[in-house]
C-alpha cells in the first residue's frame, strides 16, 4: 500500500505564500491525493483533489489562495497571501483497493 | 449542505464496548461509501473502516480488525461503528467522514466524538 510523507513543520510570514509538499512512496507516483485542513481544536475540512497531472479540484467554500500541484510523485499545496487562520495542520490522504493511508501532517505555523 | 453529526462517545474500560453513530443530512446518504477516522490525542489521523454505499463491502485498518464492526441503516441515513475489546490505545476522536463522487477522496468531515478507553 501507499506511504505518503510530509514535513512535520513549516512556517512562513503573513501575507506571503507556502509550499507544502506530500510525497508518494515509490511504485506509487501517479496516485491521486487530497488535501485536508485541521485548525486548533476543529475537525478536518477537506481542501482539494490533487491528481499526477496537478490538475485539482477544490472544495465547497474553498479560497482561491489555495492552489495544487504536482512534479513526479510530489503533491503540492500552495497558499498564498497567508492569513492568521491558514495556522492549522494539513494531511495528504490517499487510497489503493481497499486501505485509505494519510500522512503524518504538516504544522503550519503563521509568523 | 451535507451535515455527519457523530455521537455515542464516552469513557469505557479496557475491554468493553461501544457503539457510535453518526447522522447524516443534506445529501442522499445511501449512494456514499463512508468512513470512520480517528486522531489520537495529539497524533494525526489514522483511516479506521470505510463501508460502500449498499454495506455490500467492509473494510478495516489491521489495528481494528477483528474489533471493530461499521456497518449502516440507510433507511435512517445513519452510520454505525461497533467497538469491542477496546484497548487504550483506541483512545482518540472518532469522525465519520463521506467519500466523494466515485472512486475518491473523503470530502465533508463531522464534527467528531471522543472515545476515551481507561479503568
Amino acid at each position: 500500500q501507499p506511504v505518503l510523507t510530509q514535513s512535520s513543520s513549516a512556517s512562513a510570514s503573513l501575507g506571503s505564500s507556502v509550499k507544502l509538499t506530500c510525497t508518494l512512496s515509490s511504485g506509487h507516483s501517479s496516485y491521486i491525493i487530497a488535501w485536508h485542513q485541521q485548525q486548533p481544536g476543529k475537525a478536518p475540512r477537506y481542501l482539494m483533489k490533487l491528481e499526477g497531472s496537478g490538475s485539482y479540484n477544490k472544495g465547497s467554500g474553498v479560497p482561491d489562495r489555495f492552489s495544487g500541484s504536482s512534479s513526479g510523485a510530489d503533491r503540492y499545496l500552495t497558499i498564498s497571501n497567508l492569513q492568521s487562520e491558514d495556522e492549522a495542520d494539513y494531511y495528504c490522504e490517499t487510497w489503493d483497493s481497499n486501505t485509505w493511508v494519510f500522512g503524518g501532517g504538516t504544522k503550519l505555523t503563521v509568523l | 449542505q451535507v451535515q455527519l453529526v457523530e455521537s455515542g462517545g464516552g469513557v469505557v474500560q479496557p475491554g468493553g464496548s461501544l457503539r457510535l453513530s453518526c447522522a447524516a443530512s443534506g445529501f442522499t446518504f445511501s449512494s456514499y461509501g463512508m468512513h470512520w477516522v480517528r486522531q489520537a490525542p495529539g497524533k494525526g489521523l489514522e483511516w479506521v473502516a470505510f463501508i460502500r454505499y449498499d454495506g455490500s463491502n467492509k473494510y478495516y485498518a489491521d489495528s481494528v480488525k477483528g474489533r471493530f464492526t461499521i456497518s449502516r441503516d440507510n433507511s435512517k441515513n445513519t452510520l454505525y461503528l461497533q467497538m469491542n475489546s477496546l484497548r487504550a490505545e483506541d483512545t482518540a476522536v472518532y469522525y465519520c467522514a463521506k467519500r466523494g463522487v466515485g472512486a475518491t477522496s473523503i470530502d465533508y468531515w463531522g464534527q467528531g466524538t471522543l472515545v476515551t478507553v481507561s479503568s
